[in-house]
């Protein structure tokens, strides 16, 4: 089975500022098979990224995703304040999460 | 609107039983794989089991096999969860989710709260 570890698994950001999240995976895996999505309290996820990095329907285009093998990222360009959530990369199995909140 | 509503969750004893089912509207639910994905309180997405389009081929994480059983009917546009033997450590937020393209998911339903608990 393979294994997704997140990091770091808290970021503390200002609105405006750059997030970079990361995903690694304990073994090389398809990148059409790596997803990542945003989870708010309260909600269901939303699926962000398909694909390793192509953007789901009405996700603006501040998240991107990129990486192969076994290393992945999502990055969101300018943190808006809606985006302070926990985020989770999947394969087939889920990453442990990491949350952005606001510093 | 193309969504997915769950019920069936509750309060149960350990080992008893308790059967999920997702009601899909809005798109043509025999063409899609579908998953179940729970989330104990406070923690994170766990994958726990899916089915392909006709039903003739499930999965279960190891965590569930032998207890939980995924199921369809694609007359009834509704997926379904039979678990069994259910144990503490199942108390979760159960999802169930539609897979769009290789395996990312991209309808959820709201959930169901289903706690093991004497």
């Amino acid at each position: 089975e393979i294994v997704l570890t997140q990091s770091p698994g808290t970021l503390s950001l200002s609105p405006g500022e750059r997030a970079t999240l990361s995903c690694r995976a304990s073994q090389s895996v398809n990148s059409s098979y790596l997803a990542w999505y945003q989870q708010k309290p309260g909600q269901a996820p939303r699926l962000l990224i398909y694909g390793a990095s192509s953007r789901a329907t009405g996700i603006p285009d501040r998240f991107s995703g990129s990486g192969s093998g076994t290393d992945f990222t999502l990055t969101i360009s300018r943190l808006e304040p809606e985006d302070f959530a926990v985020y989770y990369c999947q394969q087939s199995t889920f990453g442990g999460g990491t949350k952005v909140e606001i510093k | 609107e193309v969504q997915l509503v769950e019920s069936g969750g509750g309060l149960v004893q350990p080992g008893g039983s308790l059967r999920l089912s997702c009601a899909a509207s809005g798109f043509t639910f025999s063409r899609y794989w579908m998953h179940w994905v729970r989330q104990a309180p406070g923690k994170g997405l766990v994958w726990v089991s899916r089915i392909n389009s006709d039903g003739s081929s499930t999965s279960y994480a190891d965590s569930v096999k032998g207890r939980f059983t995924i199921s369809r009917d694609n007359a009834k546009n509704t997926l379904y969860l039979q678990m069994n033997s259910l144990r503490a450590e199942d108390t979760a937020v159960y999802y169930c989710a539609r897979v769009f393209t290789g395996n990312a998911f991209d309808i959820w339903g709201q959930g169901t709260m289903v706690t093991v608990s004497s």
